[in-house]
């Protein structure tokens, strides 16, 4: 029944060390969403892709980077994790953009430490 | 700068009674504004929205006003369940505009048996 998945629920990596985490979506969305959130803070956009076109919130760090192979995937990369990378990850889908009336669907998210 | 602000970041209310939980928001821009409810270890998931062409939306026992010219609304759970307990986020959206959708940082909701 799940329709967003995101894999590992729960990833330790080391402190510059590259990280992946992986979304999936049975919904056939259009647009998939990275978040970042750290404790008792606003869910922050880092990027989203609309189909294969790939749109970087102006604020992400390059560290983050992401990748969407197909429209049921979406890979987080983080090429050097650092301790303020710590946070939750969460991965949305949704039909059409957010400027729409169109809800997101998220997943359960992935917990991120970096050691 | 955060433009979807929820100032109270936990309420405690008595099972049965009224919960009420609010948000502010800064820009005009926004039209479309949302509620998500987020239980731990699990994603955020909705659960009501608005458009700026209402000052009220009502979903069974959970109903969402808006007042467009103090840039305010707020979300009304009643009677309140003990299964309500979550974190609430309130977001806003430009509609035809930013693809961002902006969050609050989200209001701890206890409800007591």
């Amino acid at each position: 029944d799940a329709m967003v998945i995101q894999n590992p629920r729960y990833q330790v990596t080391q402190f510059g060390k590259p990280v992946t985490l992986s979304c999936s979506q049975t919904l056939n969305h259009n647009v998939m969403y990275w978040y970042q959130q750290k404790s008792s803070q606003a869910p922050k956009l880092l990027f989203h892709y609309y189909d294969k076109d790939f749109n970087n919130e102006a604020d992400t760090p390059d560290n983050f980077q992401s990748r969407r192979p197909n429209t049921s995937f979406c890979f987080l990369d983080i090429r050097s994790p650092g301790l303020g990378d710590a946070a939750m990850y969460l991965c949305a889908t949704s039909r059409r953009l957010a400027g729409s009336t169109d809800t997101q669907y998220f997943g359960p998210g992935t917990r991120l430490t970096v050691l | 700068d955060q433009q979807v602000k929820q100032n109270s970041p936990s309420l405690s209310v008595q099972e049965g009674r009224i919960s009420i939980l609010n948000c502010d928001y800064t820009n005009s821009m926004f039209d479309y504004f949302l509620w998500y409810k987020k239980y731990p270890a699990e994603g955020p998931t909705f659960l009501i929205s608005i458009s700026s062409i209402k000052d009220k939306n009502e979903d069974g026992r959970f109903t969402v006003f808006l007042n467009k010219s103090a840039k305010h609304l707020s979300l009304h759970i009643v009677p309140s369940q003990p299964g309500d307990s979550a974190v609430y986020f309130c977001a806003a959206s430009a509609l035809g505009g930013s693809e961002k959708l902006v969050f609050g940082k989200g209001t701890k909701l206890t409800v007591n048996p």
